[in-house]
């Protein structure tokens, strides 16, 4: 069956550092990628989306690659910031219908 | 700003209630979504519907059921509230075709005594 791994474990790192968080899926083959983001007792909110041809997108701190050989996306903040504390969740999408959200890793941001 | 609404922040009901979440969005999204969100096991799809009338069983649709009478509003309904129901649920909404984000309501925090 489908499987979407995301970091379980809540990462800590320090403001102004590169946060990356790594979203892993097996048995899948998606046709594109998104991140969204989410605060405590809030719904996600969309951040990127990158294709299956996309090996890497940006928008402004934000930076998402997508390995399909690796089955791999991987999440980056850089120059990270207190205000970037949240759940990250990674979804996959085939059909232009439903997606397939992985569980989030928590990201804290210390000053 | 797309916007998606959903009835109440915060919900208490009693085991074997009949439930109503109700949710509206006004973009003119052909999708609509309901999970539920519970520590530790993510979001998990409960139904969407593709259209008007339209409706598609999610990961989870067991002791639940949904209604879209028109485009803009989607309801789930639990004939039968237990307790193994209390949850956060989320509503969201999208365009239909690859590429398209989904938007995301508030959210309700159900729970069922």
């Amino acid at each position: 069956s489908q499987k979407i791994e995301q970091n379980s474990e809540a990462l800590n790192i320090q403001e102004g550092k590169t946060a990356t968080l790594t979203c892993n899926y097996t048995n899948y083959s998606p046709a594109y990628l998104q991140w969204y983001r989410q605060d405590p007792g809030r719904g996600p909110v969309f951040l990127l989306l990158i294709r299956e041809n996309e090996k890497e997108k940006r928008k402004e701190r934000l930076k998402v690659t997508f390995d399909t050989t690796l089955k791999q996306s991987l999440f980056h903040i850089t120059a990270s910031q207190p205000a970037d504390s949240a759940t990250y969740l990674c979804a996959l999408g085939d059909s232009g219908y439903a997606l397939n959200f992985g569980k989030g890793t928590s990201l804290l941001v210390t000053p | 700003d797309v916007k998606v609404t959903q009835s109440s922040r915060y919900l208490v009901k009693r085991t074997g209630e009949k439930v109503f979440l109700e949710c509206v969005q006004d973009m003119d999204h052909e999708n609509m979504f309901w999970y539920r969100q519970d520590p530790g096991l993510g979001l998990r799809l409960i139904y969407f519907s593709y259209d008007v009338k339209m409706k598609e069983k999610g990961d989870i649709p067991e002791g639940y059921s949904v209604s879209r009478e028109k485009k803009e509003r989607f309801s789930l309904i639990l004939e039968s509230a237990s307790t193994n129901q209390t949850s956060m649920y989320l509503c969201a909404s999208s365009f239909t075709g690859r590429y398209y984000e989904q938007y995301f309501g508030p959210g309700t925090r159900l729970t069922v005594t």
